[in-house]
């Protein structure tokens, strides 16, 4: 199947400092992109729905000037945790569907520590 | 929005034996795809099988199957001769304009 990679896997910072994390489509064109926040033993809360060279959409309640997204090509989009606290300590996970939009390949997600 | 419920947070089979997890969903579009997704401790989500919604034959993976019911909105998932590397966290996800997920049930097998 297709390949998603996220990177970091994991990644502590300061609060008050940023932090990017990057979700690649290895060996497909990705037209979106969902990002996922994660809590401890909950589900994937979807935050907001990335397409290739236009804003995001984001879901009610996700500070977008907090989580900025980019989706500047057809395979990388990325989330930019703006000014972190440790409230946004949390798991994060990025999926891509192929141009076919049957399918959503996801990343291995990267655990975000704010100290 | 569209909404997908789980409404089992856990269920427990013995190994070997069939166990069922219900998903139930909430759209109002026509065209969408749905999802039963496996997440062990790594986290890594794992793709266990995909139902088109235009499409009447329930879709079957091994031992998986499911048991999809259009117009009740319902999705479950029968996972046949359970085995120890099935247990994790499942997840009915619902891919129309978005991809949203349910809640997701822990699932336990015991030897």
């Amino acid at each position: 199947g297709a390949v998603v990679s996220q990177h970091p896997s994991w990644v502590i910072c300061k609060s008050g400092t940023s932090v990017k994390i990057e979700c690649r489509s290895l060996d497909f064109q990705a037209t979106t992109m969902f990002w996922y926040r994660q809590f401890p033993k909950q589900s994937l809360m979807l935050m907001a729905t990335s397409n290739e060279g236009s804003k995001a959409t984001y879901e009610q309640g996700v500070e977008k000037d907090k989580f900025l997204i980019n989706h500047a090509s057809l395979t990388l989009s990325t989330l930019t945790v703006t000014s972190a606290h440790p409230e946004d300590s949390s798991f994060y996970i990025c999926s891509a569907l192929t141009d076919m939009n049957t399918e959503a390949f996801f990343g291995q997600g990267t655990r975000l520590t704010v100290v | 929005a569209q909404t997908v419920t789980q409404s089992q947070p856990e269920m427990s089979v013995q190994e070997a034996e069939t166990v069922t997890l219900s998903c139930t969903y909430d759209t109002s579009e026509s065209d969408y795809y749905l999802f039963w997704y496996k997440q062990p401790p790594s986290r890594q989500m794992i793709l266990v099988i995909r139902q088109e919604a235009y499409k009447q034959q329930n879709a079957t993976e091994n031992r998986f199957s499911v048991n999809f019911q259009k117009a009740a909105k319902s999705f479950s998932l029968k996972i046949s001769d359970s085995q120890l590397g099935d247990a994790a966290m499942y997840f009915c996800a619902y891919e129309g304009n978005d991809m949203r997920f349910g809640a997701g049930t822990r699932l336990t097998v015991k030897p």
